[in-house]
């Protein structure tokens, strides 16, 4: 079965330093989601994106945080200049439409900050 | 505003029945419902869309009632590998490009 693809597994930035989060999509999908879940709390909602422009974004989502697709098959996230605050886990996910389609999600990216 | 789930945790043994509730104070167009195992990314239940009642994969089923703006996740007949944190995320754009998850409900099934 297709699945979401997120690479690293986990990384380990210092405070300040600017970091990006590899996601590969299920192939014919045409929607892609961030999401991130803070240890032990609810998964949040960060920008959705669609036909090459960001379709929907969270208040979380200020102008530190960016989001790309810079290929065919990649759609990355960016952090700028990183927050102790950004630790967490950071989820990549894709629909083959909104609505009533699901959203498939990686395995995540563990973000540390130090 | 995030929708509000119930309850916060449920033990259960195997075999038994459980109940989890969504709630939103906001008309919903689609509710959707996710588990996920610790140190796992949420996997896909089940979507719940306007005037329907879906049902899911084993024994997990669905409810919407979206005049009260409301979902249950029925799980009857629990196995072990129910155990798991259910998520519900809820629409109210129609467009389901953004979804707002509760907070969790955390299920434990033993043996």
């Amino acid at each position: 079965e297709p699945e979401v693809t997120q690479t690293p597994s986990h990384q380990v930035t210092q405070m300040g330093q600017e970091v990006i989060l590899r996601c590969v999509p299920i192939s014919n999908h045409l929607y892609f989601y961030w999401y991130r879940q803070i240890l032990g709390q609810k998964v949040e909602f960060l920008v959705s994106f669609y036909n090459n422009e960001i379709s929907e974004k969270s208040e979380i989502f200020d102008d530190q945080f960016s989001v790309e697709r810079p290929d065919g098959s990649n759609f990355t996230l960016k952090i700028r200049s990183t927050k102790l605050e950004d630790s967490a886990m950071y989820f990549c996910a894709s629909s083959n439409r909104a609505g009533n389609q699901p959203q498939h999600f990686g395995d995540g990216t563990r973000l540390s900050i130090l | 505003q995030q929708p509000v789930q119930s309850p916060q945790a449920v033990i259960l043994r195997e075999g038994e029945d459980a109940v989890i509730n969504c709630s939103s104070s906001k008309a919903l167009y689609s509710v959707h419902w996710y588990r996920q195992k610790h140190g796992e990314a949420p996997v896909f239940l089940m979507i719940l869309l306007k005037g329907g009642e879906q049902k899911g994969h084993d024994k997990i089923s669905a409810s919407f009632n979206e005049k009260k703006q409301q979902s249950s996740l029925y799980l009857t007949a629990s196995q072990l590998s129910y155990s798991g944190t259910y998520f519900c995320g809820t629409d109210d754009s129609g467009s389901a490009r953004q979804l707002t998850f509760g907070s969790g409900t955390q299920l434990t099934v033993l043996p």
